[in-house]
């Protein structure tokens, strides 16, 4: 099946510092979307982007497809950013599942 | 805005004992899905439900847990006898089409 490798596997950031999460995923795929698991396990839908580029107040994410991978910037980071962040994919293979990655968890200090 | 509701938000069960997690998906969503995540790990596809009927399912899904949606608004995920290792938290997604899956708050379970 798919792999999807995200990285760094741990950021710890400053409060106002910007940083950059990467998904990388082994085969072709027809959905991605990226969420933010909050401290009480929630998972929050940031961006669906199969493609292309979004944006999203401080937050923006860039896939390209062809390349298979996909990049979430967030910007002047603050502590509610903290969390974990996953990427994940639909293959292209007809079936609707998401595959997600293993998640990069984020700390934001003040 | 429309979400997709579960409930219990945490269930606390003996081993050996049936389970039922309920979900509301959002009301004009077709595909429906369970997804879990033991603590500290990754979130795993469990199950897809479509027109009715499972669609796909994973090597986790087996013979002890089924799914129904047994009427127009609720879906279902029922484990018949639990065990230790299904504790983790359970999440509800549905979805329109082969687009954005929207994610439910979860049921933590926890079997002891």
């Amino acid at each position: 099946g798919i792999q999807v490798e995200q990285s760094p596997p741990d950021l710890i950031l400053q409060e106002g510092a910007n940083s950059t999460l990467r998904c990388n995923f082994s085969d072709s795929v027809n959905n991605l979307q990226w969420f933010h698991q909050n401290p009480w396990g929630q998972l929050i839908n940031l961006f669906y982007i199969p493609s292309g580029t979004k944006q999203n107040g401080r937050l923006s994410a860039t896939t390209v497809a062809t390349e298979r991978y996909s990049l979430l910037y967030i910007s002047s980071s603050q502590t509610t950013d903290s969390g974990v962040y996953f990427c994940a994919v639909v293959q292209n293979t007809g079936f609707q599942k998401l595959v997600f990655g293993t998640g990069t968890r984020l700390l934001v200090s003040p | 805005e429309p979400e997709v509701t579960q409930t219990p938000s945490h269930q606390v069960t003996q081993m050996g004992q049936e389970v039922i997690l309920r979900c509301v998906p959002i009301s004009n969503h077709l595909y429906f899905y369970w997804y879990r995540q033991i603590l500290g790990q990754k979130v795993e596809f469990l199950v897809s439900f479509y027109n009715n009927e499972i669609s796909e399912k994973s090597e986790i899904f087996d013979d002890q847990f089924s799914v129904e949606r047994p009427d127009g608004s609720n879906f279902t995920l029922k484990i018949r006898s639990t065990k230790l290792e299904d504790s983790a938290m359970y999440f509800c997604a549905s979805a329109s089409g082969a687009y954005e899956q929207y994610f439910g708050p979860g049921t933590r379970l926890t079997v002891t």
